[in-house]
């Protein structure tokens, strides 16, 4: 069945950007939208944004500025950008792939980011 | 910036039922769009629980059940079990943000 897992580097130094890649196995990456979402220790979920594989994009308009996604098909992968980062943008980041009806049907086991100097 | 309201908790004994609110407006849940719920077991992902108002993947118990109705969801449990101990959100889609999907505060679970 289809895994999704994220990578990237667990300590970001506040300024910088914060790039995250997601790997989809045991499926195609082709014909989805795929997403970001983020979850500050101890709080709720945020939708970060989503990307198709078209390379469309869509993002929360509180975080649009400073995200960028793209997707590599043939690596199936996909990918997060979010710069200018402070210590608000420290959470356990997820991806996940989007159904028709927008709902988040996998998951990624997630990754913490901590953004400290 | 969570648009969908839950209530914080909810607690139940063994075997009881229990309910989850989750409250949205006219942009999201009172425009039509559909809900849908997850579980967080502690220091795990979210998993779908009930997609599109009241659908059960594949390997959820029928234990769970959702429903809509105007600009509010909710989510059942009954027959209450000491593993359904988690935290529970509501999603739904918000045409004021730019195609994105909303999510509830959340809703902690505690069997009693």
């Amino acid at each position: 069945q289809v895994q999704l897992q994220e990578s990237g580097p667990g300590l970001v130094k506040p300024s910088e950007t914060l790039s995250l890649t997601c790997t989809v196995s045991g499926g195609s990456i082709s014909s989805y939208y795929w997403s970001w979402i983020r979850q500050p220790a101890g709080k709720g979920l945020e939708w970060i944004g989503r990307i198709y594989t078209s390379g469309s994009t869509n993002y929360n308009p509180s975080l649009k500025s400073r995200v960028t996604m793209s997707v590599d098909t043939s690596k199936n992968q996909f990918s997060l950008k979010l710069s200018s980062v402070t210590a608000a943008d420290t959470a356990v980041y997820y991806c996940a792939r989007v159904l028709v009806l927008h709902a988040f049907d996998i998951w990624g086991q997630g990754t913490m980011v901590t953004v400290s100097s | 910036q969570s648009v969908l309201t839950q209530p914080p908790s909810v607690s139940g004994a063994p075997g009881q039922r229990v309910t989850i609110s989750c409250t949205g407006s006219s942009s999201n849940i009172g425009a039509g769009y559909d809900v849908h719920w997850y579980q967080q077991l502690p220091g795990t992902a979210p998993k779908l629980l009930i997609y599109g108002n009241s659908n059960r993947p594949s390997g959820v118990p029928d234990r769970f059940s959702g429903s809509k109705s105007g600009t509010s969801a909710s989510l059942a449990i009954t027959g209450l079990q000491a593993e359904d101990e988690a935290d529970y959100y509501c999603q739904s889609y918000d045409s004021s943000l730019s195609g994105g999907a909303v999510f509830g505060t959340g809703t902690k679970v505690t069997v009693l």
